[in-house]
């Protein structure tokens, strides 16, 4: 069975770079939720995406941006970078409701 | 606000036992509950998922329960085998689309 694609799988940035962190959901799962998971941290929900249109928002900094697009895969964009943004970024997507998520095998960002 | 906690943080048995897993959230309004699966380095597996109207899941050798009312769920793992090595996260939905990760319990399966 298809599962959640994200790409890259590892990333290496230097710090005050930009970076794009796609993701891409099981085939007729209109939800995406974007993760943030720091060393030996549980993971931080950050933004929500349904049909499209941000659904909730929980501890994304300013300097980074999600959107879904027409297509449904969605793309986390992080500017100015710092070493606090080194982390384990996952993606989820689920069907509409009160469905089980389903997790990518999530991004590793490394920003040295 | 919605807090998750897991109790033990640690936790090494000898393969063959029965265990038990806390999760504590402190609103009952939740929309559901997903117990997860993460080995290190990797990403998180779903194992179960329990909806605030029903009172357990069960799945082989794991039975998820769910008391909204006491804010806890249970995850028992029957006849542990080393393979069930991983950490175990219980994580809250709290809205249409927010869900709250517990801490996890770090778990060793001793051969």
């Amino acid at each position: 069975a298809a599962g959640v694609i994200q790409s890259p799988r590892h990333l290496i940035k230097e710090k005050r770079e930009t970076a794009t962190l796609k993701c891409y959901p099981i085939p007729r799962h209109d939800t995406v939720y974007w993760y943030q998971q720091g060393p030996g941290q549980d993971p931080q929900f950050l933004i929500s995406f349904y049909e499209k249109m941000q659904s909730d928002k929980g501890s994304i900094p300013d300097r980074f941006s999600a959107q879904q697009f027409s297509d449904y895969h969605s793309e986390l964009n992080m500017s100015s970078l710092e070493l606090g943004d080194s982390a384990l970024y996952f993606c989820a997507s689920s069907l509409p409701g009160l469905n089980e998520q389903f997790f990518g095998p999530g991004t590793r960002l490394t920003v040295l | 606000k919605q807090e998750v906690t897991q109790i033990p943080a640690a936790l090494s048995v000898p393969e063959g036992e029965n265990l038990v897993l806390n999760c504590s959230f402190t609103d009952s309004a939740i929309y559901n509950l997903q117990w997860f699966r993460q080995d290190p380095g990797k990403g998180l597996t779903s194992l179960l998922l329990i909806q605030s109207s029903q009172r357990e899941q069960t799945s082989g050798r794991l039975n998820a329960s769910l008391d909204k009312s006491s804010g806890r769920s249970t995850l028992y793992i029957a006849a542990s085998q080393p393979g069930d090595s991983a950490t175990y996260l219980c994580a809250v939905k709290t809205s249409y689309d927010k869900v709250i990760f517990g801490p996890g319990t770090s778990l060793s399966v001793i051969p």
